[in-house]
């Protein structure tokens, strides 16, 4: 009963590098999501997954990019580190929100620093 | 103006009494609410939903929705050091299925 797993939960980059987070969830959801959250901001969107085989923008895509592997898996790759990057990313997973099942289930967040 | 607004706090109250949180919203369109609660270090996790005007409550826990206001407020009875968090107010805006829009949060700390 892991529900949602992300790794890593700490990661230092330099500027310019690149990483993937990785992100999985064992609950059958069909949507997943991917948030970052900074002081006094709150939780954006930066992209989601309704369901396998299709991905969207949210609220900050910019500097990111997404594959959903399977309907278990969903990464986010920073293709170039930029210190705005610098944040704590969390991965949830859901049912679809309209479909009445609204809990979104987050997993425990990695904690990026880009210098 | 933020879609999602919450004031950050921290809101202090004394351990027993009735912490109240607030949250305006800016979608008018906007069906379903909620409340999540982060503890310092850990991730969100859900407390309560609400989707029609009026008072849901779920033990201590009482979710208040006024849509002509575009208000939703939390309101927890008999407040606990244990409460002492990080509230989250969501909101799903008319136009996704999908998106949640997320307040900032107030910082509630509870005095034993």
């Amino acid at each position: 009963n892991a529900g949602v797993t992300q790794t890593p939960k700490f990661q230092v980059l330099k500027t310019g590098q690149s990483m993937t987070l990785q992100c999985a969830q064992d609950m059958n959801h069909n949507s997943m999501y991917w948030y970052r959250q900074d002081p006094g901001m709150g939780l954006r969107l930066i992209y989601y997954s309704a369901s396998e085989g299709t991905t969207d923008k949210g609220e900050v895509p910019n500097g990111y990019n997404v594959s959903r592997l399977n309907k278990r898996e969903f990464s986010l790759r920073l293709e170039s580190a930029a210190p705005s990057q610098t944040s704590v990313y969390f991965c949830a997973s859901s049912e679809p929100l309209s479909s009445g099942a609204n809990v979104l289930t987050f997993g425990a967040g990695s904690r990026l620093t880009v210098l | 103006q933020k879609e999602v607004e919450q004031n950050s706090g921290p809101l202090s109250v004394p351990e027993g009494a009735i912490a109240s949180l607030n949250c305006t919203y800016s979608d008018r369109g906007s069906q379903s609410f909620f409340w999540y609660r982060q503890y310092s270090g850990k991730s969100p996790e859900l407390i309560m939903s609400i989707y029609s005007n009026g008072d849901k409550e779920d033990g201590r826990f009482t979710a208040q929705l006024n849509k002509a206001s575009q208000y939703v407020s939390l309101l927890i009875r008999d407040s606990q050091p244990s409460d002492s968090a990080t509230y989250l107010c969501a909101v799903r805006p008319m136009d996704s299925s999908y998106k949640l829009i997320f307040g900032s949060g107030t910082r509630l700390l509870v005095r034993p």
